[in-house]
C-alpha cells in the first residue's frame, strides 16, 4: 500500500500569514494516464471533507486562489498564502494512483494563533 | 446541484449487521465509481470500499474484506453498504463519496455515525 506522510501534523498560524503543508508518498503518484492522482481535502469540525485541489495543483470550483498545490512524483505541498479564520480545520492529502486501497495522509490540524 | 444524501446508521451490538444508503442526485450517477470512506472518532480518514460505475467490480479495505458489501442500483441512483459481523473498531462516521481524482467535481455525503457496542 502507498503510505502518505504529512508534516507538520499541526500548525498554528497568525491571521494573514502563510501556511504550508507537506505530503510525501512512498511511491510515485504518476498514473498510467499521465496524470498525478493527488488530492487535497479540508475538513472543518463537524463537517464532511471538501476537496480543494486535484491533480496536484488544480483548484476546485469556488476554492479561493490563496490555496495552491504543487509538487511532483512523491513530494507535494499545499500552501495558503494568507490564512483566514475560515481556514481552520484538518487538511488531508490523498492518493488515487495505486489502488486499492486509496490512502490518506494522517491529517494536519490548522489553528489560528 | 450534485448531492449525496445518506441514511441508515445508528447503534448496534458487536456481531450484528447494519445497512447504510446513499442517494445521489444532480449528476449522471451511472457514469461514476463511488466509494465509502470512514472516520473513527477523533481520527483521520480511512478508505473503505469502491464500486465501479456499472457495478462490475468492487474492492475493499483489508479491515472490512469479507464482512462488508458495497452495492449500487443505477436505476434508483443509490449506493449501499451492507455491514455484517460488526466490531467495536468499526465505530465511525461513514461517508459516501465520489472521491474523484481527475474530474472537475467531487462530492461527499453528510456522513452517518455507526456505533458498535461490545
Amino acid at each position: 500500500d502507498v503510505v502518505m506522510t504529512q508534516s507538520p501534523l499541526s500548525l498554528s498560524v497568525t491571521l494573514g500569514q502563510p501556511a504550508s503543508i507537506s505530503c510525501r508518498s512512498s511511491q510515485s503518484l504518476v498514473y498510467s494516464d499521465g496524470n498525478t492522482h493527488l488530492n487535497w481535502f479540508h475538513q472543518r469540525p463537524g463537517q464532511s471533507p471538501r476537496r480543494l485541489i486535484y491533480k496536484v495543483s488544480t483548484r476546485d470550483s469556488g476554492v479561493p486562489d490563496r490555496f495552491s498545490g504543487s509538487g511532483s512524483g512523491t513530494d507535494f505541498t499545499l500552501k495558503i498564502s494568507r490564512v483566514k479564520a475560515e481556514d481552520v480545520g484538518v487538511y488531508y492529502c490523498m492518493q488515487g494512483a495505486h489502488w486499492p486501497p486509496y490512502t490518506f495522509g494522517q491529517g494536519t490540524r490548522l489553528e489560528i494563533k | 446541484q450534485v448531492q449525496l444524501v445518506q441514511s441508515g446508521g445508528g447503534v448496534v451490538q458487536a456481531g450484528r449487521s447494519l445497512r447504510l444508503s446513499c442517494a445521489a442526485s444532480g449528476f449522471t450517477f451511472s457514469t461514476y465509481g463511488i466509494h465509502w470512506v470512514r472516520q473513527a472518532p477523533g481520527k483521520g480518514l480511512e478508505w473503505v470500499a469502491i464500486i465501479s460505475s456499472d457495478g462490475s467490480y468492487e474492492y475493499y479495505a483489508d479491515s472490512v474484506e469479507g464482512r462488508f458489501t458495497i452495492s449500487r442500483d443505477n436505476s434508483k441512483n443509490t449506493l449501499s453498504l451492507q455491514m455484517n459481523s460488526l466490531r467495536p473498531e468499526d465505530t465511525a462516521v461513514y461517508y459516501c463519496s465520489l472521491l474523484t481524482t481527475v474530474t472537475s467535481f467531487d462530492s461527499w455525503g453528510q456522513g452517518t455515525l455507526v456505533t458498535v457496542s461490545s
